[in-house]
C-alpha cells in the first residue's frame, strides 16, 4: 500500500526553467491539494482539486499551473521558475468531505538557482 | 493570510513533562484539526475536534475548543524523546469550502531525556 508519494524529493533548477512535481496516491481520494512550506508562514495552499478535471486556487497560486487528467495524480508545474519559489512541496489527498483527515506525501525539496 | 497562530513558536521540555500548545484562529470554522511533522517529513493527523465539541482525547493527546474565543489547546501528556517535532493546527471553513485546511505556522516541540 503506497499511500501517497512525491517525486522527485529533491531537485535543484535555474531561474525560468519548467519544473513539474509528480504526486501520486494509491486510496481514489476525491480531494488533492498542493502546499508549499517555508519559514515562518507554515503551509500555504497554492491549489486544490476536488475530482477529475476539477481544480481550484488556493492561497498562492501565481506562477503554478496544475492538471488532474486522472483521479490518482495531481502534477505541479512551475512554467518559468523563479528563486521566490524554493521551497517544500507537500502533495496531500483527503476523503469527499469536510470532516476527514488530509493525508501528506512526503515532500519535495525544490531549489531554484 | 494566516487563519491559524501557534503559541509558544518554541517549546523545551523533558521527558515525562507535559506539553502545551495553543492555536488562535480568526473566522468560524467547521472543524480544527492537529497534525504533526517530524523533521524533514509529511504532515501528520493527530486527531480532529469538530466546531460543537468542546474537548476530546486520543491516547495522550487531550484538545480542547473554545469558539467564543476561537481557541484551541493541544496538550501532549507524559512526554517522550519521540514527540519531538512541530505541531500545526488546521482549521476547515464554516462555508463551501469546507475541505480545504489553513495551517498556521507551528509549534517546535523539543523533548529531551
Amino acid at each position: 500500500d503506497a499511500g501517497i508519494t512525491q517525486s522527485p524529493r529533491y531537485k535543484i533548477t535555474e531561474t525560468g526553467r519548467q519544473v513539474t512535481l509528480m504526486c501520486h496516491q494509491t486510496w481514489s481520494h476525491s480531494y488533492m491539494f498542493w502546499y508549499r512550506q517555508d519559514l515562518g508562514h507554515g503551509l500555504r495552499l497554492i491549489y486544490y482539486s476536488a475530482a477529475a478535471d476539477i481544480t481550484d486556487k488556493g492561497e498562492v497560486p501565481d506562477g503554478y499551473v496544475v492538471s488532474r487528467s486522472k483521479t490518482e495524480n495531481f502534477p505541479l508545474t512551475l512554467e518559468s521558475a523563479t528563486r521566490s519559489q524554493t521551497s517544500v512541496y507537500f502533495c496531500a489527498s483527503q476523503l469527499a468531505g469536510a470532516s476527514n483527515e488530509q493525508f501528506f506525501g512526503p515532500g519535495t525539496r525544490l531549489t531554484v538557482l | 493570510s494566516q487563519q491559524g497562530e501557534e503559541d509558544p513558536q518554541a517549546l523545551s521540555i523533558q521527558e515525562g513533562e507535559n506539553a502545551t500548545m495553543n492555536c488562535s484562529y480568526k473566522t468560524s470554522i467547521n472543524n480544527l484539526q492537529w497534525y504533526r511533522q517530524n523533521s524533514g517529513r509529511g504532515l501528520v493527523h493527530l486527531i480532529l475536534i469538530r466546531s460543537n465539541e468542546r474537548e476530546k482525547h486520543s491516547g495522550r493527546l487531550r484538545v480542547t475548543l473554545d469558539t467564543s474565543k476561537k481557541s484551541s489547546s493541544l496538550l501532549i501528556t507524559a512526554s517522550r524523546a519521540a514527540d519531538t517535532a512541530s505541531y500545526f493546527c488546521a482549521t476547515a471553513g464554516n462555508t463551501g469550502t469546507a475541505s480545504k485546511l489553513t495551517f498556521g505556522t507551528g509549534t517546535r516541540l523539543q523533548v529531551t531525556l
